[in-house]
């Protein structure tokens, strides 16, 4: 049973390019969550996404914006890159019923690098 | 905003030592989780706590959440290279459904 794949693993990219990182669920999720870890500092939630919709929402901008398809597979889309998205950015999966959120399970996520 | 703070930030010690991490909020969780995480990968799982007082045991880490669900602590007995990582609290609330995590931890064990 796969768990958590992400892909690439890493990326380089320039300020004011844009970005698009892939995320797997572990089979059974339904429900993708995104994190931003920054260097020496524990995961930010971004956003999470349940039945193809963003259903909760952290402090992050605009540039930062998602997708989830059929399959429950996900993408983190990032506009417009700072030198400050540079980090390591987490997909984390789970199986969510109507009234709470099951553990949830990370995958290895990606690094990216933005020069 | 819900914040946790985590500590100490770091932690060297030689092995076989006991040692105590912390994690301290404001405010109050539906339940508590601690993850350990290597470099390069993601964070792993070590134990939810939800009970407000409950105490979890996995082998040689204790983990007790506090009576007002605010805060938890993780101890380690005799601690073993193999511990050595960032180690993370997270609160949650179920309502919310969404994950707040400190800091971390980074824990070093020498042999």
């Amino acid at each position: 049973d796969a768990g958590v794949t992400q892909s690439p693993t890493h990326l380089i990219k320039t300020r004011g390019q844009q970005v698009t990182l892939r995320c797997s669920p572990k089979s059974g999720h339904d429900t993708v969550s995104w994190y931003q870890q920054a260097l020496g500092q524990g995961p930010q939630f971004i956003f999470q996404y349940y039945e193809e919709e963003e259903r909760q929402r952290g402090n992050f901008p605009d540039r930062f914006s998602g997708h989830q398809f059929p399959n429950y597979s996900s993408e983190l889309n990032v506009n417009a890159l700072l030198l400050g998205d540079s980090a390591l950015y987490l997909c984390a999966s789970s199986f969510s019923s109507q009234r709470s959120t099951d553990t949830q399970y990370f995958g290895p996520g990606t690094r990216l690098t933005v020069l | 905003t819900q914040l946790l703070e985590q500590s100490p930030q770091f932690l060297s010690i030689q092995e076989g030592e006991n040692l105590t991490v912390y994690c301290n909020s404001s405010s109050v969780f539906s339940s508590l989780q601690w993850y350990r995480q290597e470099p390069g990968e993601g964070p792993v799982l070590l134990v939810t706590v939800v009970t407000g007082g409950e105490v979890k045991k996995l082998k040689r880490l204790t983990f007790q959440f506090g009576d007002a669900r605010k805060d938890s602590s993780l101890h380690i007995t005799a601690a073993q290279p193999g511990d050595t990582g960032l180690y993370l609290c997270a609160g949650i609330n179920t309502n919310a459904g969404k994950s707040t995590f400190g800091d971390g931890t980074t824990l070093t064990v020498k042999p």
